[in-house]
This record gives structure tokens, sequence and C-alpha cells, in this order.
């Protein structure tokens, strides 16, 4: 039973060319995650929405963006996307945020930039 | 910023071998998490630590949150060769703090 979804798991762009990636979640999670994963690293957060409370991090390109128009789902807007922003993009949720919740992953979508 | 120093980065072991993994920091973490990544795939939660001190258990999977607050190890017994894959930790500073996550150990496993 999927309970945070990501669609597509692959996606294949041009140099420039906008895309979207989308996330659902069937838990009534309040808190949603976006993550960028490069090939043998860690993942690193993006953004996140509490609510509708939406949090950039401090380092995350002007290039990403994100919306989300309920609390079912999530999207992560790539305005003009580079060579380098290639990579596994992971969505998470979390009840809510605090020092007893656990993050919930989905399978990711595996970005390529051509 | 915040840094968890997660180690082996990566492991070759024989199967049923136990496997020991380990995460530290110079900063005091709320909470401990260990992640496992499959190729292609998101991380999967396996095991959550909310105390200092705490020993969990899950199947063949123990994880503990060390006394300080400042480190964890998962361990592994008797590896199978389904436990491949790149195991995370990740910690919490703070209540309201996001996750930090470790660099990961990649483990292999010989059958």
């Amino acid at each position: 039973d999927a309970m945070v979804i990501q669609n597509p798991r692959y996606q294949v762009t041009q140099f420039g060319k906008p895309v979207t990636l989308s996330c659902s979640q069937t838990l009534n999670h309040n808190v949603m995650y976006w993550y960028q994963q490069k090939s043998s690293q860690a993942p690193k957060l993006l953004f996140h929405y509490y609510d509708k409370d939406f949090n950039n991090e401090a380092d995350t390109p002007d290039n990403f963006q994100s919306r989300r128009p309920n609390t079912s789902f999530c999207f992560l807007d790539i305005r003009s996307p580079g060579l380098g922003d290639a990579a596994m993009y992971l969505c998470a949720t979390s009840r809510a945020q605090g020092a007893d919740e656990k993050l919930f992953f989905g399978s990711g979508t595996q970005l390529s930039v051509l | 910023g915040q840094q968890l120093n997660q180690s082996p980065q990566s492991m070759f072991i024989q199967e049923g071998e136990d496997v020991s993994m380990n995460c530290t920091s110079s900063s005091i973490f709320n909470t401990w998490l260990w992640y496992k990544q499959d190729p292609g795939e998101g991380p999967v939660l396996l095991i959550a630590l909310y105390k200092a001190g705490e020993l969990t258990s899950n199947g063949r999977l123990t994880a503990q949150f060390g006394i300080t607050r400042k480190d964890s190890f998962l361990n592994i017994s008797a590896s199978i060769p389904s436990d491949v894959g790149i195991y995370f930790c990740a910690g919490q500073l703070g209540s309201q703090g996001n996750l930090i996550f470790g660099k990961g150990t990649k483990l292999s496993v010989k059958p």
C-alpha cells in the first residue's frame, strides 16, 4: 500500500525545458518535503511545506519552486533545468514537525537532463 | 552547517557475518533515525530512536541512541543477500529541526 506516491518514476527533460515532478500522499500528513539526491550522496533538503506554509532552505537555487494545492499533493517545479540538476528527487511526509516525528519517503523520481 | 559523520563508507562482507555501522556528530540530537535505500528507490525507515541510551531492535537489526546524544550505531546480525543497499543515519536537532542525513554506508553481501 503505497503511502507516498511519486510520479513519474523516471523523467527525461531537455536542458532549459521546465519540468514538474509530482507527489501525493494518503497519510494526511501536515508536512511535505522535497529532497534532492545525487548519486552516492545523502538526500539534501530543498524545501518543505507545513500545511500551506512554505519553508525554503537557504541554499536552494531559485530555479526550484514548489506548490502545494491541497494536503495530499505537492509539486516540484524546475524552471530551467541544467545538467547539474540531474538527480533523484525524493518526496517525504511527516505528521508534524517535532522530536518524535518520522519521515516517510516516496520511491523517488529519477530526473535526467539532456 | 551541521554534519553527521557516518562510517564506514562501504562494507563488503560474507553472507552470515554481522555488520556494524555508526554515526557521530559534535552536536546533540533529539532523534536518530536509520534508513535503508535500495537502488532506484526511496529510503525506507528501519528504526527510530528518541531517548539517550535507547536500544531498539527490528528483526536482525539493532540500533542504539548514544548516551551523549551525539552518536548512534546500527548492527545487522547474520547478514543475508537482501541486506544489500545503502544505510543512512539521520538526526534531528532540537524539537522543530529538520533531519540531517549522514553520507551513507554502502553494504555489499557476498553469498
